[in-house]
């Protein structure tokens, strides 16, 4: 079976930076993806792992360990409009995408 | 097209009736995905295919939910004698075969009333 947890809300301070959590476990393994979904809208994607290490993209960084089961999501610099649902997905071998419920983040002024 | 394309938007029926959602996805693209989202939930993987096979059909509830893609670009999904509990955001997404991000379109809101 499949299985990827993620924290249901966080809220954080404008300026601030925040990190959330996912922890998999799949059937396979062909990469983790991060998504960012604002209240009524489609996901769009924001990153992409599938070796162990860190990926940066502007004030967006992906985490990822293999051997864990884990990776993080380290937004920095929060804006407001950063407010969003965070959702983890892995991709197994059967190559579908399997999404986690999702990260609430809510950006304080 | 320009990105992944749902219709309708919304989509009220009554108990009982059936129902076709379409996706047009995005040109090229190989893999088609739909899934179901309940408000405040992550997508709900349903059915995916890889040019007109059905690759992976794991996910739908019932055999009241069928899917097809008869020459590997626009989808149907087709709900049978429609429930309530079928309510719910239908999305469906697509991915080339040379990048590994799937784009999502706008989505189907379902209402069975």
């Amino acid at each position: 079976g499949q299985n990827i947890d993620q924290p249901t809300e966080m809220t954080a301070t404008e300026g601030a930076i925040v990190q959330i959590n996912c922890t998999y476990q799949t059937s396979g393994f062909n990469g983790l993806f991060w998504y960012q979904q604002h209240a009524g809208e489609a996901p769009t994607f924001l990153s992409y792992n599938v070796l162990d290490g860190l990926e940066e993209k502007g004030r967006f960084s992906s985490f990822l360990s293999r051997s864990k089961g884990y990776s993080y999501l380290l937004l920095k610099e929060l804006q407001m409009k950063d407010s969003a649902s965070y959702l983890c997905a892995v991709r197994g071998t059967g190559q579908n995408f399997v999404f986690g419920p999702g990260t609430r983040l809510s950006v304080l002024p | 097209g320009a990105g992944v394309s749902q219709s309708p938007r919304y989509k009220v029926t009554k108990r009982g009736q059936d129902v076709a959602l379409r996706c047009d996805p995005i040109s090229g693209h190989v893999s088609l995905y739909w899934y179901r989202q309940a408000l405040g939930q992550g997508p709900e993987f349903l059915t995916y295919f890889n040019y007109e096979a059905q690759q992976d059909k794991s996910g739908l509830p019932n055999d009241r939910f069928s899917a097809e893609r008869p020459e590997g670009s626009i989808s149907t999904l087709t709900i049978q004698r429609t429930e309530q509990r079928d309510s719910a955001m239908y999305r469906c997404a697509s991915s080339s075969e040379v990048a590994d991000e799937a784009f999502f379109g706008q989505g189907t809101r379902l209402t069975v009333v």
